[in-house]
């Protein structure tokens, strides 16, 4: 299985600042990897998909890169609605793997 | 709009058989692959598996594949996962996602597994 290693675990910002989340694929993925937000009691929502391409209708803060078989969720200035946990997810072969999840809260 | 409803969760014995469900609308149910997903109390999230969109093939995780079923009737749009002798590490709640990046996800159904 492909191992997907987040980090970090948890992380308090303030708002306005700059938000990165990393996700370490264990081996070549390409560009199948996806990101997630969960707010408390809701449902995951997709944010970005295929590494780097925004998903209908999540603001433009949000982008995605990736360097090699690493990828990152950059949160480019942290609003009051965007606390929750943050997965990424890979979709390059079955069985699909998410990270360990990434709770971001406010400072 | 796009909707996925999950129901079938509750509260089960460990050995137990359940069966959850997830209506879909919205959407043309047979053009898609469909998962399932569960998240852990601890909210460790976990694919179960998936089912090609005339449910011809289906993939599973592993450790779940000779305890957990997935099918569909497509025409009811219904998603179906079949999960026998249950034990308590399933306790979770279930969600149904659409196959294109799970773009689309289900509120969930809480299954918990206790004597």
């Amino acid at each position: 299985d492909i191992q997907m290693t987040q980090s970090p675990a948890s992380l308090s910002a303030s708002l306005e600042e700059i938000v990165t989340i990393t996700c370490q694929a264990s081996q070549d993925i390409g560009n199948w990897l996806a990101w997630y937000q969960q707010k408390p009691g809701k449902s995951p929502q997709l944010l970005i998909y295929g590494a780097t391409s925004l998903a209908d209708g999540v603001p433009s803060r949000f982008s995605g890169s990736r360097s090699g078989t690493q990828y990152s969720l950059k949160i480019s200035r942290l609003q009051v609605e965007d606390p929750g946990i943050y997965y990424c997810l890979q979709g390059y072969s079955a069985p699909y793997t998410f990270g360990a999840g990434t709770k971001l809260e406010l400072k | 709009e796009v909707q996925l409803v999950e129901s079938g969760g509750g509260l089960v014995q460990p050995g137990a058989s359940l069966k959850l469900s997830c209506v879909a609308s919205g959407f043309t149910f047979s053009d898609y692959w469909m998962s399932w997903v569960r998240q852990t109390p601890g909210k460790t999230m976990e694919w179960i598996g998936d089912i090609k969109y005339d449910g011809s093939y289906t993939n599973y995780a592993p450790s779940l594949k000779n305890r957990f079923t997935i099918s569909r009737d497509n025409a009811k749009s219904t998603l179906y996962l079949q999960m026998s002798n249950v034990r308590s590490e399933d306790t979770a709640t279930y969600y149904c996602t659409r196959g294109d990046w799970f773009a689309y996800w289900g509120q969930g159904t809480l299954v918990t597994v206790s004597s």
